[in-house]
């Protein structure tokens, strides 16, 4: 079946840990983003690719990195500078086509990452 | 940016209709609609363009008012699998949808 993978499903961490969030697709999508997601918030954008090697941050990128080194795969890392990480985080991605208004998103099954 | 989504909550009996509300301050291209239950990731329901066009999905349509910048998710004769938390995502051009804040709804017997 074709779809988001995203894991672990629950992650913590400790003070001054960088941690890193998997996202793998099989889509063969060329766009993909991460979300975090804070309870009773909407999805607020961190970063987004659209094609491999290059990223975009999006509204709220202090604090993470990403990487688009393969076409399936945009791993987050949320490094010590996020100084409140604990979030819901959903991994989605597209296709990137024209026009782009009226692509949807696939979501992964999201992460809990909390702080110990 | 973001959207503003009402109500922020609602509580229906099955058979009851609801309507959520999702406008914006800023011209819209697209409007997307996701449903999302809790602990899983959202689901996508349907994308409204420009046109001020209706679209449907069994119970559940959606219309996109462009002028009034401004999309409405009607969910008619809920049933319980309804329950969850629905979110409005607009575009504006090519850039990348930016979410509301949500509307949870629960459908109880």
């Amino acid at each position: 079946d074709g779809g988001i993978t995203q894991s672990p499903k629950y992650l913590f961490r400790k003070e001054g840990q960088n941690v890193t969030l998997s996202c793998e697709q099989n889509l063969n999508h060329d766009a993909m983003y991460w979300y975090r997601q804070d309870p009773g918030q909407g999805l607020r954008l961190i970063y987004y690719s659209q094609i491999v090697n290059d990223f975009q941050k999006g509204d709220i990128a202090e604090g993470y990195s990403v990487s688009r080194e393969k076409k399936e795969s945009f791993p987050l890392t949320v490094t010590s500078a996020q100084k409140n990480p604990t979030a819901f985080y959903l991994c989605a991605s597209s296709i990137e086509e024209a026009p782009a208004t009226n692509e949807k998103l696939f979501f992964g099954s999201g992460t809990q990452l909390s702080v110990l | 940016q973001q959207p503003v989504q009402s109500p922020q909550a609602v509580i229906l009996r099955e058979g009851e209709d609801a309507v959520i509300n999702c406008s914006s301050s800023k011209a819209l291209y697209s409007v997307h609609w996701y449903r999302q239950k809790h602990g899983e990731a959202p689901v996508f329901l349907m994308i409204l363009l420009k046109g001020g066009e209706q679209k449907g999905h069994e119970k559940i349509s959606a219309s996109f008012n462009e002028k009034k910048q401004q999309s409405s998710l009607y969910l008619t004769a809920s049933q319980l699998s309804y329950s969850g938390t629905y979110f409005c995502g607009t575009r504006r051009g090519a850039n990348n949808l930016f979410f509301g804040t949500g509307t949870r709804l629960t459908v109880i017997p």
